[in-house]
């Protein structure tokens, strides 16, 4: 009955392959995120889809493609893997001017 | 562009005894507030929330949170801390009608030692 849920948990690659992340939410919100949360543990907005729509695309390299093929899903592709892209990635859903809800990560490592 | 300070990194408390967390917006508008809490190895939770009514707002495991419009602060208490209370602390805050563009502080860790 997780709310909102993340696959992989844990993503160990090397640099230049191409990988995928994928989430869904059982909420019925209408509204999903990406977060990168970096070494320092400082969180930073990726995308927001409303309804399968791109409404928020914060200055991320175009390696990132977010792809929402229904309002309960929203997947990560990431192509060309870079050292720099060792994070953990949230994903989060929310309503309308609802608190949003986390999913519990994935841990990317890139070796 | 919003933006928030948490001007602490790193708070070590002793088990039982009270605990402050700040957290400062830059906006002088009307705003969205928010507490998350994340455990180790966990996503976020939201803790308490401010959206409007009454300026001090609480949760159900004994935190609080006053909005402080003149301040432009948000800061988090609770006036004995357990062990489990230990994890990092995250405000944010989004503009008023949109919850979507949250926008997060750097975060607190909270050590609650016995």
């Amino acid at each position: 009955d997780t709310a909102v849920s993340q696959t992989p948990k844990y993503l160990v690659t090397q640099m230049g392959n191409d990988k995928s992340i994928k989430c869904e939410q059982n909420l019925g919100h209408d509204t999903m995120y990406w977060y990168k949360q970096d070494s320092k543990k400082f969180l930073k907005i990726m995308f927001s889809y409303n309804n399968k729509e791109l409404i928020i695309n914060e200055t991320v390299p175009n390696r990132f493609s977010p792809k929402s093929p229904d309002k309960a899903h929203l997947n990560l592709h990431i192509n060309s893997l870079e050292l720099g892209d060792s994070a953990v990635y949230f994903c989060a859903s929310s309503a309308s001017n609802q608190p949003q809800h986390f999913g519990d990560g994935t841990r990317l490592s890139i070796l | 562009a919003q933006s928030v300070t948490q001007l602490d990194s790193q708070v070590p408390v002793f088990e039982e005894a009270p605990v402050e967390l700040r957290c400062n917006y830059s906006s002088s508008v009307s705003v969205y507030l928010f507490w998350y809490v994340q455990y180790p190895n966990q996503g976020l939770q939201l803790l308490l929330k401010y959206l409007s009514g009454s300026t001090l707002v609480e949760s159900i495991n004994g935190f609080e949170a006053e909005f402080n419009k003149s301040q432009t602060s948000f800061h988090l208490r609770k006036p004995s801390v357990h062990i489990s209370d230990t994890a990092e602390y995250f405000c944010a805050v989004s503009d008023p009608g949109s919850a979507r563009q949250l926008t997060f502080g750097s975060g607190t860790q909270l050590t609650v030692l016995p």
